[in-house]
């Protein structure tokens, strides 16, 4: 079955370390996005890519660094330079970048800094 | 830039009660319009969507319809079961500009309905 596929599920952290979160899509969706969420403020876009070798920066991009170096991948690094990030991420996938096509979750990941 | 406005939560409600969660926006030309759902430990279902203005997106008994005159795409279902305790969140696609392909969600309302 076609979906997304994000791991790991849970990742612990201690600070000062710099984690990568995998999302991985057999869609053959040309747009990939991160989103991250806290309790009570929603999803915060925080890096979006709409075709391979070429990202944008979302709303809260300072402290992450993404990649698009294959179509169906776009890996979270969460650096050391992020002061909060225990979060839940979610990766989202669409077809396309033309009108109101369907956005596919991942499960998310859940980081917890130590 | 696209900003979405949901209506504060938490919403409790008795089973079989009307819901209505508001949901207002602010985008440039014409973007499309999507209530998204979150079950508890999960990630995001499409619930329903509209492309257009005055189309109603409807699904699992729940409806809303894109106002562009009140920039609104409010979510309404009649008769609320327990199963759709959840969190809800309206999203929207950006159309034009440098929001043109972006997703932009609210804060989500969180829903509890008691049988």
């Amino acid at each position: 079955d076609g979906g997304i596929t994000q791991s790991p599920k849970y990742l612990f952290r201690k600070e000062g370390q710099n984690v990568t979160l995998s999302c991985e899509q057999n869609l053959n969706h040309d747009a990939m996005y991160w989103y991250r969420q806290d309790p009570g403020q929603g999803l915060r876009l925080i890096y979006y890519s709409q075709i391979v070798n070429d990202f944008q920066k979302g709303d809260i991009a300072e402290g992450y660094s993404v990649s698009r170096e294959k179509k169906e991948s776009f890996p979270l690094t969460v650096t050391s330079a992020q002061k909060n990030p225990t979060a839940f991420y979610l990766c989202a996938s669409i077809e396309g970048s033309f009108g109101a096509n369907v956005l596919t979750f991942g499960a998310g990941s859940r980081l917890t800094v130590l | 830039g696209d900003s979405v406005t949901q209506m504060e939560g938490p919403v409790t409600l008795s089973e079989e009660a009307f819901l209505t969660i508001n949901c207002t926006y602010t985008a440039t030309g014409y973007p499309s319009l999507f209530w998204y759902v979150q079950y508890p430990g999960e990630g995001l279902q499409l619930l329903l969507k509209a492309t257009k203005a005055d189309d109603k997106g409807s699904n699992k008994g729940f409806e809303a319809t894109y106002r562009k005159e009140t920039t609104s795409f409010h979510l309404e279902k009649g008769s609320v079961q327990v199963s759709d305790s959840a969190v809800y969140f309206c999203a929207l696609k950006g159309a034009g500009g440098t929001s043109y392909g972006k997703l932009t969600f609210g804060q989500g309302t969180i829903l509890t309905v008691h049988p």
